[in-house]
């Protein structure tokens, strides 16, 4: 079964500046898809950001980006010129690519981070 | 505008009592998903259903059910059976059959406290 690992509960960041979310899995699968939640105070999830294991290219959406290590088995979240507004909890998340009777290719979530953005 | 609605957004129930949680979605997805969240751990499946009049138990089903009579609509029904009924629960769904590069669109949530 895969796992998910975000060892950090909780992180702060100064508006504007930088700041780098971990999250390392365990799989022993080839082909899979690593996904980075947004949880805001309203509680819902909103996707920020997808990657493709098979994609050597690490993903970008505007001021977020991720260091994918497929070897290292590591997805790290980079959030640059951090805003309040980026202020939420933050789940990491794996799902399989292969196809398996009956499988959901479900989500497995980390246990999250919750990032505090300080004025 | 399309989405995913989730009512009530809070439910109290005491001990014994089945209650049901709605989850509506107009946003015409295939597949829809029920997930439980409890503080400090990450979101775990509850139950999924790929088509109308089939669905599928996830990790925690144990004290749950569904049904998918419509392709819009996945109620969740919290029984007594449910030993730790207490938590914030997520309906999500996403479009075409289940595969890894679903994106899934999530509601708002409900949250529901035993007395």
């Amino acid at each position: 079964a895969q796992t998910v690992t975000q060892s950090q509960p909780e992180m702060s960041v100064q508006e504007a500046e930088t700041v780098t979310l971990s999250c390392t899995y365990d799989t022993s699968e080839s082909d899979y898809y690593l996904f980075w939640y947004k949880q805001p105070p309203s509680r819902q999830m909103i996707l920020v950001i997808r990657q493709e294991a098979y994609k050597q290219q690490n993903a970008t959406e505007n001021r977020f980006s991720v260091n994918f290590q497929k070897a290292a088995k590591s997805f790290s979240l980079k959030i640059s010129d951090s805003q309040l507004g980026d202020a939420a909890m933050y789940f990491c998340a794996y799902r399989s690519a292969e196809k398996s009777s009956g499988s959901a290719r479900q989500l497995t979530f980390g246990s999250g981070t919750q990032l505090t953005v300080l004025p | 505008d399309g989405g995913i609605t989730q009512s009530p957004k809070y439910l109290f129930r005491k001990e014994g009592q089945n209650v049901t949680l709605s989850c509506e979605q107009n946003l015409n997805h295939d597949a829809m998903y029920w997930y439980r969240q409890d503080p400090g751990q990450g979101l775990r499946l509850i139950y999924y259903s790929q088509i109308v009049n089939d669905f599928q138990k996830g990790d925690i089903a144990e004290g749950y059910s569904v049904s998918r009579e419509k392709k819009e609509s996945f109620p969740l029904t919290v029984t007594s059976a449910q030993k730790n009924p207490t938590a914030f629960y997520l309906c999500a769904s996403s479009i075409g059959r289940i595969s890894g590069a679903n994106v899934l669109t999530f509601g708002a949530g409900s949250r529901l406290t035993v007395l």
